[in-house]
């Protein structure tokens, strides 16, 4: 069955850097991805939707400006999150629609 | 206004039984997808089953059946002899279409806790 990666699988980080988040489809192409968003005990926030060849489509309350979300190819979605903050640590999971497939989150923690 | 509501944040089964975690949702549109997933504390998203909202029979996988009643907008999760491996997080969601792309909309979660 489909499958998606997600990279790095867990990332600390120092407040005020920036952090890239890979989310690759593997065994086939995406031309869209979701970003999700967990914090601890709460369910799953849409953050953005990407989609391959055109801008990402933010939820309201997401900055666009902090989460930047790249679909560099059918199989690569990237989510990066500028000048990380303490509040920012999360657990981001990525999916693909259709069955909705998830992959296997990453958990970030800015200190 | 909410669009899934589950009600039962958390819930304790004894090993073996059944139980069901309940799963309320709101949508104008005809067409809409309905879902359940399993979060173990590693925090992988598991996917269930899957009900659709044309669909005339309730969904079943396994262990798992969905009870699904269109004219209460409830899809309830329904886990027969249930084990110590099913004590994760539960989550509903709901797929409906917006402006012509797909959302998914999450409720806030049952944790099952089994008991041998």
């Amino acid at each position: 069955g489909a499958v998606v990666s997600q990279h790095p699988s867990w990332v600390i980080c120092k407040s005020g850097t920036s952090v890239k988040i890979e989310c690759r489809s593997l065994d086939f192409q995406a031309t869209t991805m979701f970003w999700y968003r967990q914090f601890p005990k709460q369910s799953l926030m849409l953050m953005a939707t990407s989609n391959e060849g055109s801008k990402a489509t933010y939820e309201q309350g997401v900055e666009k400006d902090k989460f930047l979300i790249n679909h560099a190819s059918l199989t690569l979605s990237t989510l990066t999150v500028t000048s990380a903050h303490p509040e920012d640590s999360s657990f981001y999971i990525c999916s693909a629609p259709g069955e909705q497939y998830f992959g296997p989150g990453t958990r970030l923690t800015v200190t | 206004a909410q669009k899934i509501t589950q009600t039962q944040p958390g819930m304790f089964v004894q090993e073996k039984e059944a139980v069901t975690l309940d799963c309320t949702y709101d949508t104008s549109d005809p067409s809409y997808g309905l879902f359940w997933y399993k979060q173990p504390s590693s925090g992988e998203m598991i996917f269930l089953i899957y009900q659709g909202s044309y669909d005339q029979q309730n969904a079943t996988e396994g262990r798992y059946s969905l009870n699904f009643q269109k004219a209460r907008k409830s899809a309830n999760l329904v886990i027969s002899a249930s084990q110590l491996g099913d004590s994760a997080m539960y989550f509903c969601a709901m797929r409906e279409v917006t402006s012509g792309t797909y959302k998914y909309i999450f409720g806030t979660g049952t944790r099952l806790k089994v008991l041998a």
